[in-house]
C-alpha cells in the first residue's frame, strides 16, 4: 500500500462546478499536511496547509480527518485556470526529509 | 515570499557526461535543501537531503557516487549527475524549508540524456 494515495483522475468538470479530492495516508504519526498544485512541467507550488480544524482560502477548502487518516480539498466555482495536478503531501516529522507526495490528482476544467 | 532559484531549467547531454544543477535560496539562508526526482506521470521522490557544511543524506536506492551533492554555503546546493545515462533523464527539483513559508521548490531542471 502506498504511503499517500490519491485518485489520479483526471477529473473533467465544467467551469463553475464544485469538485472534491480526497487523499489517504497510512502513517498515523504524520504531523503536517499540505496540498500543492503542479502545472505541467513545472515545480509544485504550495496551495494550502491543512489543519485539523479545517481551513478555507477563497474558493478552496481543506479538511483533515486524523481518525480516518484522510485529507480533502474542495474547490468551488472552478475556473479554467484551476486545471492542474493537485498533490497531497504529508510530512512525517516536520524536518523536511520525510515529506511524502501522493501521486497527484489531475483536474481539467472545461469551458 | 521565500524564493528558490534552480538552474539550468533544462539540459540535454550526451551519455557518459556529467551535469551540474544549482539550487539557490535567494532571500533566506537554507541550512538544509532537498533534492527530488520526478519521472513522467509519477510523483516526486526524495533523492537526498543536502546539509550545509556536511555530507548529504541519501535515500535508499540512490547512488551517492552517481548523484554528487555539495552544499558549500547557506544559499547554494548543487547536484551533479555523473556519467549520465538515458535512464537518468528526469525532472530534478530542489526545495528548501523556511519558517512561515513551508517548503518552497525550485523551478526544476529537465534533464535529457541522449
Amino acid at each position: 500500500r502506498k504511503e499517500v494515495e490519491q485518485d489520479p483522475g483526471p477529473f473533467n468538470v465544467p467551469e463553475g462546478a464544485t469538485v472534491a479530492f480526497n487523499c489517504t495516508y497510512s502513517n498515523s504519526a504524520s504531523q503536517s499536511f499540505f496540498w500543492y498544485r503542479q502545472d505541467c512541467r513545472k515545480e509544485p507550488k504550495l496551495l494550502m496547509s491543512v489543519y485539523s480544524s479545517g481551513n478555507e482560502d477563497g474558493r478552496f477548502t481543506a479538511q483533515l480527518n486524523r481518525a480516518s487518516q484522510y485529507i480533502s480539498l474542495l474547490i468551488r466555482d472552478s475556473k479554467l485556470s484551476d486545471s492542474a495536478t493537485y498533490l497531497c503531501v504529508v510530512d512525517r516529522n516536520n524536518a523536511g526529509n520525510m515529506l511524502t507526495f501522493g501521486g497527484g490528482t489531475r483536474l481539467m476544467v472545461k469551458p | 515570499g521565500a524564493v528558490v532559484s534552480q538552474h539550468p531549467s533544462w539540459v540535454i547531454c550526451k551519455s557518459g557526461t556529467s551535469v551540474k544543477i544549482e539550487c539557490r535560496s535567494l532571500d533566506f539562508q537554507a541550512t538544509t535543501m532537498f533534492w527530488y526526482r520526478q519521472f513522467p506521470k509519477q510523483s516526486l521522490m526524495l533523492m537526498a537531503t543536502s546539509n550545509e557544511g556536511s555530507k548529504a543524506t541519501y535515500e535508499q536506492g540512490v547512488e551517492k557516487d552517481k548523484f554528487l551533492i555539495n552544499h558549500a554555503s547557506l544559499t547554494l546546493s548543487t547536484l551533479t549527475v555523473t556519467s549520465a545515462h538515458p535512464e537518468d533523464s528526469s525532472f530534478y527539483i530542489c526545495s528548501a524549508s523556511r519558517q512561515l513559508y513551508g517548503y518552497t521548490f525550485g523551478s526544476g531542471t529537465r534533464l535529457t540524456v541522449v
